[in-house]
């Protein structure tokens, strides 16, 4: 089946840089590719995805780039801001049609 | 719209026992996926139900089990607990499933087992 591995576990930026993570997958297969970031107490909220035949997409402050080839895609996150502050999976659908999650990245925005 | 709603939010139980969470999905939505949260395992899908028929299984033991209404509500079930099923367990409803669409997911259910 599918297998996702996330980089980094834990990141810290200052306010107002960029943050990158990183993410491979193993399924050739896999087509679907979200984002979702996940607070304190709460559950995980999608805040961007990608299909596999695009390789960019863009919604305001936030990017991903999907590199089908080396089976990795990114999350970019640009201007961070203090409600940046989070924990951030990444995941992919594999040909099983089952979502399958990243550890998570645990960002810090340092003021 | 109404969220995802998850009940109880909280439970503490103890091994051998059994328990029973539910998830009320969005109004409209007929897929619900359920899912277990823990430190080191991260997010592991569990199982999904669509229109009551379960369409995709997660590696857990039989142990875990689960079923959709009429209405789309959904519960899953754990039985004989272990130490190790103590987790924040997610659901997630999706308009016509999880493959094609977007999950949102409820608040969870914290499970402590002791």
């Amino acid at each position: 089946g599918e297998n996702v591995e996330q980089h980094p576990s834990t990141l810290s930026v200052q306010e107002g840089d960029s943050a990158v993570i990183k993410c491979t997958y193993s399924d050739s297969a896999s087509n679907y590719f979200p984002w979702y970031k996940q607070e304190l107490g709460k559950g995980p909220q999608l805040i961007i995805d990608i299909r596999s035949n695009v390789g960019e997409k863009k919604d305001q402050r936030i990017a991903v780039t999907l590199n089908k080839t080396a089976k990795h895609f990114s999350l970019h996150i640009t201007e961070t801001q203090p409600e940046d502050s989070a924990v951030y999976f990444c995941a992919a659908r594999g040909r099983d049609d089952k979502i399958i999650f990243g550890k998570g990245t645990r960002l810090h925005i340092l003021p | 719209k109404a969220g995802v709603t998850q009940t109880p939010r909280y439970l503490i139980k103890t091994r051998g026992q059994q328990v029973t969470l539910s998830c009320s999905p969005i109004s409209g939505h007929r897929s619900v996926s359920w899912y277990q949260q823990t430190p080191g395992q991260g997010l592991q899908f569990l199982f999904e139900y669509f229109s009551e028929t379960q369409r995709n299984k997660g590696n857990f033991p039989g142990r875990f089990s689960g079923r959709q209404f009429s209405n789309s509500r959904s519960e899953m079930n754990v039985s004989t607990l272990e130490l190790g099923d103590s987790a924040l367990y997610l659901c997630a409803s999706s308009l016509l499933g999880s493959a094609n669409n977007e999950q949102f997911f409820g608040p969870g259910t914290r499970l402590t087992v002791l």
